[in-house]
């Protein structure tokens, strides 16, 4: 079964600060796809990045930056300069395998992120 | 481009009645998934529907059902609704790759069910 974990539970950050959000996921397929989602106070979810588990490069994107470490199961997101539009919950999810257009994700429980002024 | 659209936004019933929710995929998204989020949770799989057919359901009683369209649009039943069946229900709809993987799920704006 795929379990994902976000112990943060509440971050609260000053405008300009970099902040990390922890993700720690279990599963017991070799190919797998790892997700950050953000959602507003308006509800709707939007897709970040995806990741592979063949590919452990990490990227940067923008002030967004990632750090994918398959030794230990962990998918961290950085918001580098945060911002107040930054603020919401943040979703780390888990997609197994992926392909027969079967690829349910499993989400951890968010991240609420506070950037004040 | 249009986005992923549901409907109702909002509903309130009550406890017994039925609920139909409906969601409109991104144009030409084949794949359609539902996900239940209660308040201060992270969304719950519910189905996911490709080409009309079910490729797979979460762990929901069966009072739950869905079915996907022609059009790729999809409906979400729920009968003899129970307080705890109050949430946001997410739809989010993908592509496939030429090698049948799944893409990046977009989700619209959700429906909230209140069940009084």
């Amino acid at each position: 079964a795929q379990k994902v974990t976000q112990a943060q539970t509440e971050i609260s950050v000053v405008e300009k600060e970099d902040v990390t959000l922890d993700c720690v996921y279990e599963t017991r397929d070799t190919t797998y796809y790892l997700f950050w989602y953000k959602q507003p106070p308006s509800g709707e979810l939007v897709f970040l990045i995806r990741r592979n588990s063949f590919d452990e490069q990490n990227e940067i994107s923008g002030r967004y930056s990632w750090n994918f470490q398959k030794s230990t199961s962990s998918f961290n997101f950085t918001i580098t300069a945060s911002q107040v539009v930054d603020s919401a919950v943040y979703f780390c999810a888990l997609s197994e395998g992926g392909t027969g257009a079967n690829s349910k994700l499993t989400f951890g429980k968010g991240i609420t992120l506070s950037v004040r002024p | 481009d249009a986005g992923v659209t549901q409907s109702p936004t909002h509903l309130i019933k009550t406890r017994g009645q039925h609920v139909t929710l409906r969601c409109s995929p991104i144009s030409g998204h084949k794949s359609v998934s539902w996900y239940q989020q209660v308040l201060g949770q992270g969304p719950q799989f519910i189905f996911q529907y490709y080409e009309k057919e079910e490729r797979g359901r979460g762990n929901f009683p069966d009072r739950f059902s869905a079915r996907q369209f022609p059009n790729y649009s999809s409906e979400l039943n729920v009968n003899a609704l129970l307080l705890g069946d109050s949430a946001l229900y997410l739809c989010a709809s993908s592509t496939l790759s030429r090698s049948g993987y799944n893409y990046e799920q977009y989700f619209g704006p959700g429906t909230r069910l209140t069940v009084t």
